[in-house]
């Protein structure tokens, strides 16, 4: 069946460390992929997309994420965690071919910021 | 507008009565999303708007669900006979294109509560 998974619900990191959030897909081929921030009672913001080329993708707030097909996953990463960082991360998919492409999240990987 | 509008951004209503969240999307963006995000599902889809083609509302969870999409703009989600399980944050995004290329830009949502 096609799904996104985020294996991490939870994720605590001190400020200043590095982040790394998993997310992987299983679709037949390839899709879109797409990483978006929700900070506490915010909507939801887009912080980088991948359709195509270069398989390390940059995007706002110093996050940027890499593509790797082997692994049908697009992890998301940070060098350096702010506590502004502290939010709820989601990845989703739209299925290239797929009637209305519709984007499908994966549940979520919540990251608290230690001081 | 700037962005994509949903009012009310709380609504409190009790079970049995039906309820209207309205969307207001990018203007000239031809696709309109509604999803729910509740605690312990994650964000689900529940419809899809394309232009003037019929909607993709292989998402909603029941008939008491419905929604929508006026000249091609401003939509309106409808729960009728509300139940306790449809407490839930709904989010509307809008996108410039069916692909998903240029991403989805979502609203800050209305919270609904079912007492």
């Amino acid at each position: 069946a096609q799904s996104v998974t985020q294996p991490d619900i939870h994720i605590t990191v001190s400020e200043g460390a590095s982040l790394e959030l998993r997310c992987n897909y299983s679709y037949g081929a390839t899709p879109y992929l797409f990483w978006y921030v929700q900070s506490p009672g915010q909507g939801l913001q887009l912080l980088l997309k991948y359709f195509s080329g270069d398989t390390l993708v940059q995007g706002i707030k110093g996050f940027e994420a890499e593509f790797k097909r082997s692994q049908s996953s697009f992890n998301l990463r940070k060098p350096s965690v702010h506590w502004s960082d502290a939010a709820e991360y989601f990845c989703a998919v739209v299925p290239i071919k797929a009637a209305g492409n519709k984007l499908t999240f994966g549940g979520g990987t919540r990251v608290l910021v230690k001081p | 507008g700037a962005g994509v509008s949903q009012s009310p951004s709380n609504k409190v209503t009790e079970k049995g009565k039906d309820v209207e969240l309205r969307c207001d999307p990018i203007s000239g963006h031809t696709a309109l999303y509604w999803y729910r995000q509740s605690l312990g599902q994650g964000l689900e889809f529940l419809i899809y708007f394309q232009g003037n083609s019929a909607p993709d509302k292989s998402g909603l969870p029941s008939d008491r669900f419905s929604a929508e999409r006026t000249g091609g703009s401003v939509s309106t989600l409808t729960i009728q006979r509300t139940q306790q399980e449809d407490s839930a944050v709904y989010l509307c995004a809008s996108s410039k294109d069916r692909g998903g290329v240029y991403g989805y830009t979502f609203g800050s949502g209305t919270r609904l509560t079912v007492v």
